[in-house]
């Protein structure tokens, strides 16, 4: 079967540094995109990975290691407003995505 | 620009009642899906459309139905509604199925009682 594990809860402080795991398999691969959601509303798009390393993109970055079936993404200098899900989905063989259930982050001052 | 749009935003239905969530979008994408959320699980897949008059099963569909005549529109219809119906429902659109990103409407909050 496919699966997507991500940690259901974290907690950090903010102006820190925090990361989020995500372990993936799936029949294939092709790309992992990060989704932001917060609480009511629509997922929005963070990042995308489709090639191994690290993709900058202000104060979030992703890395992807296909070979281990791994990506994480990371939030620097949080912010109250970045309180949120973080959504981890893999493109699939048939190009569908499959999605984790999210990892829910609290910021406390 | 709306981007995509989706009606209504709230339902409760009686158990065997039907309807239809509205979905457009006005960005010109040729592909459009269908999710449910439920708490504590990932989106899944309900229906998904690579064109206007294609429509294809994802990995939930029993209990639903979709067309797509338009470009810019693809409704879900239930049928007869279950409990086990009572999620949020979300239409996104993408411009391909390949890097590109997915964009979410607002979500219809449906229960069924």
């Amino acid at each position: 079967g496919q699966n997507i594990d991500q940690p259901t809860e974290m907690t950090a402080t903010e102006g820190a540094i925090v990361q989020i795991n995500c372990t993936y398999q799936t029949s294939g691969f092709n790309g992992l995109f990060w989704y932001q959601q917060h609480a009511g509303e629509a997922p929005t798009f963070l990042s995308y990975n489709v090639l191994d390393g690290l993709e900058e993109k202000g104060r979030f970055s992703s890395f992807l290691s296909r070979s281990k079936g791994y990506s994480y993404l990371l939030l620097k200098e949080l912010q109250m407003k970045d309180s949120a899900s973080y959504l981890c989905a893999v493109k699939d063989s048939n190009y569908q995505l499959i999605w984790g259930a999210g990892t829910k982050l609290i910021i406390k001052p | 620009n709306a981007g995509v749009t989706q009606t209504p935003k709230f339902r409760i239905l009686k158990i065997g009642q039907s309807m239809t969530l509205q979905c457009t979008q006005d960005m010109n994408h040729n592909y459009m899906y269908w999710y449910r959320q439920d708490p504590g699980m990932g989106l899944k897949l309900i229906y998904y459309s690579v064109g206007a008059g294609i429509t294809d099963k994802g990995e939930v569909p029993n209990g639903y139905n979709v067309s797509r005549s338009t470009t810019e529109d693809f409704p879900l219809r239930l049928e007869s509604a279950a409990p086990s119906q009572t999620s949020v429902y979300f239409c996104a659109s993408s411009l391909g199925d390949s890097a590109y990103e997915q964009y979410f409407g607002p979500g219809t909050r449906l229960t069924v009682t």
